[in-house]
């Protein structure tokens, strides 16, 4: 099956400090989206991605396909940023594959 | 109106009980799933079902049963319970299987004694 890294595994940033998450898998997919699991173990949906670029506030992302990557842009980082970033991959008839996630400490 | 719906939040049960967890969906989507997050945050597929037919059911014991009553229902049901078991119990939707829309419920704390 495919596999998912992440990296770095954890982060630890200044507050107003810009980051870059990575994922890579092994395969080609269907789709790929990031989740952002606040430190109350919600789990939110942030973009939609199987490939090009997106921009949600201070938050984008990049999706190179072809590559076999993605990107988590966060800048000007704030507190309730904090979290685990989790990226997840699909194929046609296939489930969803989470990588194990960056962890995000966002400093005051 | 919440989403995606569980039941109960947190639950507290003894060795060879059995349990179940519900989950609600009214974004009127397609697919549904559950997930097992263990104590060092590793998220796992467990099941999916698209429109109430299960469409891959991954390695899990037999002691796990998905039943969906609907396509807005799903349901877990844990038979004889262990230890192992332990763990956040997520739901989740999509608006078809690639994930469209995806959206977790907020999880369901289960704890083993």
């Amino acid at each position: 099956g495919i596999q998912v890294e992440q990296s770095p595994p954890d982060l630890i940033l200044q507050e107003g400090a810009n980051s870059t998450l990575r994922c890579n898998f092994s395969d080609s997919v269907n789709n790929l989206q990031w989740f952002h699991q606040n430190p109350w173990g919600q789990l939110i949906n942030l973009f939609y991605i199987p490939s090009g670029t997106k921009q949600n506030g201070r938050l984008s992302a990049t999706t190179v396909a072809t590559e076999r990557y993605s990107l988590l842009y966060i800048s000007s980082s704030q507190t309730t940023d904090s979290g685990v970033y989790f990226c997840a991959v699909v194929n046609y008839g296939q489930n969803f594959v989470f990588g194990p996630g960056t962890r995000l400490s966002v400093l005051p | 109106d919440t989403a995606v719906s569980q039941t109960p939040k947190y639950l507290v049960t003894q060795m060879g009980n059995d349990k179940s967890i519900k989950c609600e969906q009214n974004l009127g989507h397609d697919t549904m799933y559950w997930y097992k997050q263990d104590s060092k945050k590793f998220l796992k597929i467990m099941f999916s079902y698209n429109n109430k037919e299960l469409i891959i059911n991954e390695t899990v014991p037999n002691r796990f049963s998905p039943k969906s009553p609907d396509k807005a229902h799903l349901n877990l049901h844990i038979n004889s319970l262990e230890l192992g078991d332990s763990a956040v119990y997520f739901c989740a939707s999509s608006q078809d299987y690639v994930g469209y829309g995806y959206t977790f419920g907020s999880g369901t704390r289960l704890t083993v004694v």
